[in-house]
């Protein structure tokens, strides 16, 4: 079984566009987390939940909305979608001791044309 | 500026030869962990060292920390071309956040 899982693995869309990105995760894990890696592979965090509260909002723009329904997912939706949000989108979760290892999900590749 | 700074940015060594790459901080930290990606997936977790810690070896994998001078180094054994990924440091300053560094392309011939 998938530890961490993401939908959709790829998404190609227009500019002005909203979208969602949907993660799960079957580890038991307290915190999740949403990561964006740049063409440059810099790896920059966005969001961390715990418990399904929001813990860290990293200064991204208001744009992107996260949204914990339960402690197993953490989504993330996009407005007006513009053409630098191209990127990587990962998913995490860790225990919620987070001191520990980051499971990672397979990640969702955005292209904004 | 970023937190974590790999070195070097790139790579490339022969199968059996040791790979080493180093990371740089700036802040304190409680932990630092090493991850691994191969091209087009995510990041795989390969070794957590503590703060009070100095060495630690998980099979191929040595990884030492010198929190005196804010740095830590990952080498592999004996590399082998499916060792062939990108590598990261992690710094955990013990909140809700790691603080990924720029990664260190590995590249082994076979």
């Amino acid at each position: 079984d998938t530890a961490v899982s993401q939908t959709p693995k790829y998404l190609v869309t227009q500019m002005g566009n909203d979208k969602s990105i949907k993660c799960e995760q079957n580890l038991g894990h307290d915190t999740m987390y949403w990561y964006k890696q740049d063409s440059k592979k810099f790896l920059k965090i966005m969001f961390s939940y715990n418990n399904k509260e929001l813990i860290i909002n990293e200064t991204v723009p208001n744009r992107f909305s996260p949204k914990s329904p339960d402690k197993a997912h953490l989504n993330l939706h996009i407005n007006s979608l513009e053409l630098g949000d191209s990127a990587v989108y990962f998913c995490a979760s860790s225990q919620e001791d987070r001191k520990g290892p980051q499971f990672f999900g397979p990640g969702t590749r955005l292209t904004v044309l | 500026s970023q937190q974590g700074e790999e070195d070097p940015q790139a790579l490339s060594i022969q199968e059996g030869e040791n790979a080493t790459m180093n990371c740089s901080y700036k802040t304190s930290i409680n932990n630092l962990q090493w991850y691994r990606q191969n091209s087009g997936r995510g990041l795989v977790h390969l070794i957590l060292i503590r703060s009070n810690e100095r060495e630690k070896h998980s099979g191929r994998l040595r990884v030492t920390l010198d929190t005196s001078k804010k740095s830590s180094s990952l080498l592999i054994t004996a590399s082998r071309a499916a060792d062939t990924a990108s590598y990261f440091c992690a710094t955990g300053p013990g909140t809700y956040k790691y603080i990924f560094g720029t990664g260190t392309r590995l590249k082994v011939l076979a």
